[in-house]
Parts: C-alpha cells; sequence; structure tokens
C-alpha cells in the first residue's frame, strides 16, 4: 500500500542551528501538506502545495520556516535557526485532488523535533 | 476559519464498553471527518460524512451528524485496548480549501 515517506523519524538540534525535514506523498497525489502538531493538540497546517505552487502559508513563520516542492513532487520543510518553541511532531500528508475539502488526507509517520 | 472541537478531551474505558466522542462546529459544512493517531504516529482517516447523511458506518464505527445543531458524534461499539488513540474531527474552513482538526479526544481503553 502506498505511504507518505517523512525522513528523519527524530531529530534533535540546538537552538538557533538549521533543521530540515522531507516528504515523498503518495505517487500522483496533486496536493501536499505540512502540518504542525504540539504535543496534546491538533495538527495545524502550516503550508499547502498544489502541485509545484504554494495555494496556502498564512501559518507558516515566514521569518524562519520555509518549504519548497520544486517539481511539483517530494518537498523539504527547513527552520532557520530553530527555536525552542519549535519542538513538535511535523507531518507530512498528500491527497489526490487538488482540493483538500472531502477528500481522505494521507499522513506520514511524522518527524518528532526537540530543540535544545 | 473554522475548526471542531472535541468533547470529552479525555475517556478511559474498560475493553467491551462503548467510547463516544464528539465533535462541535461553528460554520455550515458540506462534509466532516474523522480521523486516529496512535501515539507517536501518523493520523489515519476514518470516515467522511457528507453534510446531506445522518448517519454512517463502518465496522464497529458509528458516525453521526446533526446539521442543526452543528454536532457529529463517533461511537465505537465493543471496544478493544487496541482501540486506545487520539481520534479528531476535522471540517472544511470557510474557504473549503484547507481542513482544520481539533484538538482531539484521547480514549484510553483499559484490558
Amino acid at each position: 500500500e502506498a505511504e507518505v515517506a517523512q525522513s528523519p523519524r527524530y531529530k534533535i538540534t540546538e537552538k538557533s542551528q538549521a533543521v530540515a525535514f522531507w516528504c515523498d506523498p503518495i505517487s500522483g497525489h496533486a496536493t501536499l501538506y505540512w502540518y504542525r502538531q504540539i504535543l496534546g493538540q491538533g495538527p495545524e497546517l502550516l503550508v499547502q502545495f498544489q502541485d509545484e505552487s504554494v495555494v496556502d502559508d498564512s501559518q507558516l513563520p515566514k521569518d524562519r520556516f520555509s518549504a519548497e516542492r520544486l517539481k511539483g513532487v517530494d518537498s523539504t520543510l527547513k527552520i532557520q535557526p530553530a527555536e525552542l518553541g519549535d519542538s513538535a511532531m511535523y507531518l507530512c500528508a498528500s491527497t489526490r485532488d487538488r482540493q483538500a475539502s472531502g477528500n481522505t488526507i494521507y499522513f506520514g509517520e511524522g518527524s518528532w523535533l526537540t530543540v535544545v | 476559519s473554522q475548526q471542531g472541537e472535541e468533547d470529552p478531551q479525555a475517556l478511559s474505558i474498560q475493553e467491551g464498553e462503548n467510547a463516544t466522542m464528539n465533535c462541535s462546529y461553528k460554520t455550515s459544512i458540506n462534509n466532516l471527518q474523522w480521523y486516529r493517531q496512535n501515539s507517536g504516529r501518523g493520523l489515519v482517516h476514518l470516515i467522511l460524512i457528507r453534510s446531506n447523511e445522518r448517519e454512517k458506518h463502518s465496522g464497529r464505527l458509528r458516525v453521526t451528524l446533526d446539521t442543526s445543531k452543528k454536532s457529529s458524534s463517533l461511537l465505537i461499539t465493543a471496544s478493544r485496548a487496541a482501540d486506545t488513540a487520539s481520534y479528531f474531527c476535522a471540517t472544511p474552513d470557510t474557504g473549503g480549501f484547507k481542513t482544520i482538526f481539533g484538538a482531539g479526544t484521547r480514549l484510553f481503553v483499559k484490558a
């Protein structure tokens, strides 16, 4: 069964350092999402891509976070510099269609970030 | 934006009992989804119910939607220890292009 692949699974970094997460969505899925989930809370959407274009990054802290999906396939989320408050799980997800509403969202297993 | 609120925040039951979780939302929606998350893992889609549906079943899961009360419930019948997880409702935002997740209900099923 096709899966959303994410790496690394776990990352510990010192504050002010740079960190990057990689995601490979299910083949053929047009829409890719990056969510942040703080322990005990629900996932919060950071950025949404349709193919290679950003369609929503309203909740992305753009002073330190960046995301790209250059060829409309895999994606990278970068944080520089990392802050203590960035400690969370970063979830990548994808949907087949270009509109999120009403479509099943397929999630990866997440990347745990601890900033020390 | 639109966000569902789950209730209760946490639920502890014995194996074999039924578990009911509720989700309330603020504005009209055309669909609502439920997802499950095992500890430290990604979310898994359980079921989608559309605004013209009142009830939907999938195995031991039963979901209801009451658009007049802007609420949905997820019932897990004959719960098992393996049902221990967090359960999230997800609704479209007001623009319909994003899916917004609530804070979740943490279910613990004791063997």
